[in-house]
């Protein structure tokens, strides 16, 4: 069955060290990865995705994510944390080997909490 | 920016009632989704929408649960009699396309409180 975790429910960084929040899946066809980022009152805003080609992908306000295959994992980093990144984030995929293209299959969420 | 639009942000009812969550989709985008959250709980699928008719729907989406694209503009999700596990935040999400590759954007929820 199709399934991603998030095994952190809270990271915490200091602004301007590294961050990342991780992200596992497990499909039966090819993986398709996103991450999604929810704000306070909004909506899941998307950051990334990953669909094939460059293992490391860039995203919106200086994510990027690495796709490593032999580990199912798909890692959301930031060299720099500011304290405006702080909000709660899902990682999501979609199974290139079942029938439905549409349905997306959510993580958890991890709370991301950077400090001043 | 074009964004999914949702309302009401907070509908509260009573057990047994219908509710109507409506939604905006972003203009050009041609399908459309339904998903909830359980306080706590992940992000859940409820449903797909295409060329109006129901692509997909995860059990969860059951008889209780309807669709509708009422118009050009507006996508609706009908629960008939509500149960107070129906209480979630719901999300209303489009794309552009359904290939694997196309991301889906997302409203700013629907919290649905049933008592």
């Amino acid at each position: 069955a199709q399934s991603v975790a998030q095994p952190e429910d809270q990271v915490n960084v200091a602004e301007g060290n590294p961050l990342t929040v991780k992200c596992t899946y497990s499909v039966s066809g090819n993986p398709y990865l996103f991450w999604y980022v929810q704000y306070p009152n909004r909506g899941l805003q998307f950051l990334l995705k990953y669909i094939t080609g460059d293992n490391l992908v860039k995203g919106s306000y200086g994510f990027e994510a690495e796709f490593n295959k032999s580990q199912t994992s798909f890692h959301l980093k930031k060299p720099s944390a500011l304290v405006s990144d702080s909000a709660l984030y899902f990682c999501a995929v979609r199974d290139g080997g079942s029938s439905n293209t549409g349905k997306l299959i959510f993580g958890q969420g991890t709370t991301l909490q950077v400090k001043p | 920016e074009p964004e999914v639009t949702q309302t009401p942000s907070h509908q509260v009812t009573q057990m047994g009632q219908e509710v109507i969550l409506r939604c905006v989709p972003i203009s050009n985008h041609l399908y459309f989704y339904w998903y909830r959250q359980i306080l706590g709980q992940k992000v859940e699928f409820l449903v797909s929408f295409y060329n109006n008719e129901i692509s997909e729907k995860s059990e969860i989406f059951d008889d209780q649960f309807s669709v509708e694209r009422p118009d050009g503009s507006n996508f609706t999700l009908k629960i008939r009699s509500t149960k107070l596990e129906d209480s979630a935040m719901y999300f209303c999400a489009s794309s552009v396309a359904r290939g694997f590759s196309y991301e889906q954007y997302f409203g700013p929820g629907t919290r649905l409180t049933v008592t």
